[in-house]
């Protein structure tokens, strides 16, 4: 059973609106969240982490919201640009866990010009 | 360019035939962790190290074989090929005090395997 989960595959934004990617967790030993992103043909690459003891964390557009009573954290990108069309991955980790990270399926997104 | 190298990015396999998958790092990070990626089903990790000598299983190391002799390399070892193991494996590397530090992993480029 999925631990992390996106539960939608895609997102269609217009450029200059939000852009709200969310993903939810079930293992309650997860104090630590990160989002990737990925370009095709292309590894992932960090953008954004959160720690359980905070609820937001604010880079430039992007911010992530974290919920920890409903096991629910949110990615924001504000203002949306067509540069920002990728596959978003949300992955958690849990303190005894040491560096292991478990990724969610994934959400495509794509910001119309 | 300082990261973490894959090779090959492209690769197809008879069912039976075996195969090493190459990773090297050059910023001397403990941790490295090979992953595949499936549609719908994002990032599963298949063997990690956190550190030259010590390996790991992941959720999916069935069929795989992994060692670290040095800080460098963590080659992954593809047993006798099967078609459910066509996918796209990233190897990924980081300090061991890096994920929680905010810095994230570090992926390679990635190796497209089809076994046929």
């Amino acid at each position: 059973d999925q631990q992390v989960k996106q539960n939608s595959p895609s997102l269609s934004v217009q450029e200059g609106r939000i852009s709200i990617l969310n993903c939810d967790y079930t293992n309650s030993m997860f104090d630590y969240f990160l989002w990737y992103k990925k370009y095709p043909a292309e590894g992932p690459t960090f953008l954004i982490s959160i720690s359980s003891i905070k609820d937001k964390n604010e880079d430039g557009r992007f911010t992530v919201f974290l919920n920890k009573s409903a096991k629910h954290l949110s990615l924001h990108i504000v203002p949306s640009q067509p540069g920002d069309s990728a596959v978003y991955f949300c992955a958690a980790s849990a303190g005894n866990a040491g560096n292991m990270l478990t990724f969610g399926g994934g959400t495509r997104l794509m910001v119309k010009p | 360019n300082a990261g973490v190298t894959q090779t090959p990015k492209f690769q197809v396999l008879k069912t039976g035939q075996s195969m090493t998958l190459q990773c090297a790092q050059d910023m001397n990070h403990e941790y490295m962790s090979w992953y595949r990626q499936d549609p719908g089903m994002g990032l599963r990790l298949i063997h990690y190290s956190v550190g030259a000598g010590i390996t790991d299983q992941g959720e999916v190391p069935n069929g795989y074989n992994v060692s670290r002799s040095t800080t460098e390399d963590f080659p992954l070892r593809l047993l006798s090929a099967a078609p459910s193991q066509t996918s796209v494996y990233f190897c990924a590397s980081s300090f061991s005090s890096g994920l929680r530090a905010g810095y994230g992993y570090t992926f390679g480029s990635g190796t497209r395997l089809t076994v046929v």
